[in-house]
């Protein structure tokens, strides 16, 4: 079984700048998760897909970052402008279903100057 | 009142010993719960599930939940250095009729050799 895609693996931009990262989540699963996970945190949640709808966007900061997931497959995040405080991993996971266990990408490493 | 706490650490064990990693949750209705184990760099990876009260083992780990106490443990017997990273437990809890997973921000662990 394919695990979750992501790229690009790092990413450097400066503020104000904008980015894109891209998830291709394990066939099948129709929960797909975006984190966001700061050093030496925990990873937070900033959107819950389930198929192509949002289930939860509670913690997205919608003045700056944007999410969408087409025919309930693949799913792109993007953060314009960026902030010096963006700077983290994006974490892309998917689910079989509601309660099963979340699989990870390798995630995406962004850097904001 | 944090959702999920783990003491951070980082908690030491010379190798062969027992590390027990600790989390409690604030939310009466969770579900599940899982352990991850997350590598400096790398992505989170599921170790354990666990969905009922008692004890679940699978090779050196042990996962034991209580939903009485609201707390989830895991025990590492014959600890290796190999095994040093940072463990997150994770609870999944409804809220709005949708399963939530949020994040302890993971403890710490270093075996010593």
């Amino acid at each position: 079984e394919a695990g979750v895609a992501q790229s690009p693996r790092y990413k450097i931009i400066e503020k104000r700048q904008s980015v894109a990262f891209w998830c291709n989540p394990i066939s099948g699963h129709a929960t797909l998760y975006w984190y966001q996970q700061i050093l030496g945190q925990g990873p937070k949640l900033l959107i819950q897909f389930q198929n192509n709808g949002v289930v939860d966007d509670s913690q997205l900061p919608k003045d700056r970052f944007s999410a969408e997931r087409l025919k309930g497959v693949d799913s792109t995040l993007k953060i314009q402008p960026a902030k010096l405080e963006d700077s983290a991993v994006y974490l892309c996971a998917s689910s079989l279903e509601g309660n099963s266990p979340l699989h990870f990408g390798n995630g995406t490493r962004l850097t904001v100057t | 009142q944090k959702e999920v706490e783990q003491n951070s650490g980082p908690l030491s064990v010379p190798e062969g010993a027992i590390a027990s990693l600790n989390c409690t949750y604030s939310d009466r209705v969770s579900q599940s719960f899982f352990w991850y184990r997350q590598y400096s760099g790398k992505s989170p990876e599921l170790i354990m599930s666990i969905y009922s009260n008692g004890d679940k083992e699978d090779g050196r780990f042990t996962a034991q939940l209580n939903k009485a106490s609201q707390y989830v443990s895991l025990l590492i017997r014959d600890s290796q250095p190999s095994d040093s990273a940072t463990y997150l437990c994770a609870v999944n809890m409804v809220s709005n009729r949708t399963y939530k997973y949020i994040f302890g921000t993971g403890t710490r662990l270093k075996v010593l050799a």
